[in-house]
């Protein structure tokens, strides 16, 4: 992989239901890897920066998981809600990259009530 | 300090004319980064500073784009000679570490008729 992939690149579920989106990106050279969230209107938001192999992180209802060696994160959503309807950006640094992050073309959900 | 601020949030202009696009970020942040994203894709990145220096710039940036950052606080960025290619919209984001979130502004969107 040379760039960040995501998936699905939309998904919409009922209130309620659990979700989860992948990342992939390049194992070499992994620095850091950004989880952002974007709703309409708004300004994208972070949610995680997650640096090490084996990372879990979590807030509130959130969490994510990153394997660096076979380069891929996941984000969980437990008991999705209406206002968790956004675009869900995953972004990659290189270690070589300098500040450079590269994004992924987002999962983009929405959570019918 | 109520976050990253850009000013115009819109911006219609016809091909052919320049703009310039203004940025305020966090106080105490010392790096500045411009990211592109148009329809269906993630942001890409432009352009970053640390301080007033201009620190890395992409190869996507023609010669049309000049970003500045005179003194460490706000930044500029200015496209020449638009064209209908430059319809996106442009985020600004700072952050105080190199390898820490980024916090974005809300964007200026850019319509070149």
């Amino acid at each position: 992989i040379l760039n960040v992939e995501q998936s699905p690149q939309s998904l919409h579920v009922q209130e309620g239901d659990s979700t989860n989106f992948t990342c992939s990106f390049p194992s070499s050279n992994f620095y850091a890897l950004h989880w952002y969230r974007w709703e309409t209107a708004k300004s994208p938001e972070a949610l995680f920066v997650m640096t090490l192999n084996g990372d879990e992180k979590k807030k509130g209802r959130i969490s994510a998981t990153l394997n660096t060696k076979e380069g891929y994160s996941y984000l969980y959503i437990k008991g999705s809600q209406p206002e968790d309807s956004a675009t869900y950006l995953c972004a990659f640094m290189r270690e070589t990259s300098g500040s450079r992050l590269t994004f992924g073309e987002g999962t983009q959900l929405t959570v019918n009530p | 300090d109520t976050g990253v601020s850009q000013d115009p949030r819109h911006k219609i202009t016809k091909r052919g004319q320049n703009v310039t696009f203004r940025c305020d970020p966090i106080s105490e942040h010392n790096r500045l980064y411009w990211y592109r994203q148009t329809l269906g894709q993630g942001p890409e990145f432009l352009t970053y500073f640390q301080n007033e220096a201009q620190l890395e710039k992409s190869r996507l940036l023609s010669d049309r784009f000049s970003a500045e950052r005179p003194k460490g606080s706000f930044s500029t960025l200015e496209i020449q000679r638009t064209e209908q290619g430059d319809s996106a919209m442009y985020l600004c984001a700072s952050s105080l570490v190199a390898t820490g979130e980024l916090f974005f502004g809300e964007g200026s969107r850019l319509t070149v008729l």
